[in-house]
C-alpha cells in the first residue's frame, strides 16, 4: 500500500464548476501539506502550503487538512479551462532533516469550455 | 526574483554513460532536493543537499550522486546509465529551515 493515495483521474468538468480533489495518507507523523500543479511538460508548481490541520484559502483555490481522518482536499471554485493539469497533493514530516516530500500519484483535471 | 533553474532541458543518452545534471536554486536558498519522476513511479526523492551537504537520502541506488557548492548551486550525476533512469528530474529550492519547496522547470533523461 502506498503511504499516499490520490486517485488518478481523470476528472473533466465543465468550466465555472467547483472541483475537488483529495489524497489519503497512511502516516499520522506528517505534519506538512501540499498541493502542486503540474502542466505537461513543466515541472510541478505550489499552489498550497499549510501546517497540521484546518483550512487555507487562495484565490479560488482552498485546502483542508484533516490529520485525525488522514485526508486532504482541495477545492477550486468557478474552475477554468487553464485549471486543466495535473494536481499532486504531498506532505513532509516536522523534522528539519525529514523534510523530503512523498507524493501522490496526481489526479488529471480537465476543464472544458 | 528568479526561479529555480535547471540545465540542461534535454538530453539523450545511451546506456552504460553518465550524466550530470545542474540546478540553480532561488536566490538565499540553501537547501536543494532532487526528484525523479516516472509514468510508473511518479514523483520519488533522490536526496536533499543543504549548506553543501547531503541532509537526507532517499531509496536509489548508489549510481545516483550528487553535491552541491557553496553558492548552493547542485549538482546530481548518474553512472552507468540504465534505460529505466529515463525520466525527469527535477530539482527543488528551499530555504532549508523547513516552508515551501519550489521546483524547476526539469531534466528529461532518454537513455537508449
Amino acid at each position: 500500500q502506498k503511504e499516499v493515495e490520490q486517485d488518478p483521474g481523470p476528472l473533466s468538468v465543465p468550466e465555472g464548476a467547483i472541483v475537488s480533489l483529495n489524497c489519503t495518507y497512511s502516516n499520522s507523523a506528517f505534519q506538512y501539506f501540499m498541493w502542486y500543479r503540474q502542466y505537461s511538460r513543466k515541472g510541478p508548481e505550489l499552489l498550497m502550503y499549510t501546517y497540521s490541520s484546518g483550512n487555507k484559502e487562495d484565490g479560488r483555490f482552498t485546502a483542508q487538512v484533516d490529520k485525525s481522518s488522514k485526508y486532504i482536499s482541495l477545492f477550486i471554485r468557478d474552475s477554468q479551462p487553464s485549471d486543466s493539469a495535473t494536481y499532486l497533493c504531498a506532505m513532509s514530516f516536522s523534522d528539519t532533516g525529514r523534510r523530503a516530500l512523498t507524493f501522490g500519484s496526481g489526479t488529471r483535471l480537465q476543464v472544458q469550455p | 526574483k528568479a526561479g529555480v533553474t535547471q540545465t540542461p532541458r534535454y538530453l539523450i543518452k545511451t546506456r552504460g554513460q553518465q550524466v550530470t545534471l545542474s540546478c540553480s536554486p532561488i536566490s538565499g536558498h540553501r537547501s536543494v532536493s532532487w526528484y525523479q519522476q516516472t509514468p510508473g513511479q511518479g514523483l520519488q526523492f533522490l536526496f536533499e543537499y543543504f549548506s553543501e551537504t547531503q541532509r537526507n537520502k532517499g531509496n536509489f541506488p548508489g549510481r545516483f550522486s550528487g553535491r552541491q557548492f557553496s553558492n548552493s548551486r547542485s549538482e546530481m550525476n548518474v553512472s552507468t546509465l540504465e534505460l529505466g533512469d529515463s525520466a525527469l528530474y527535477l530539482c527543488a529550492s528551499s530555504t532549508g529551515q523547513g516552508g515551501e519547496q519550489f521546483f524547476g522547470p526539469g531534466t528529461r533523461l532518454t537513455v537508449l
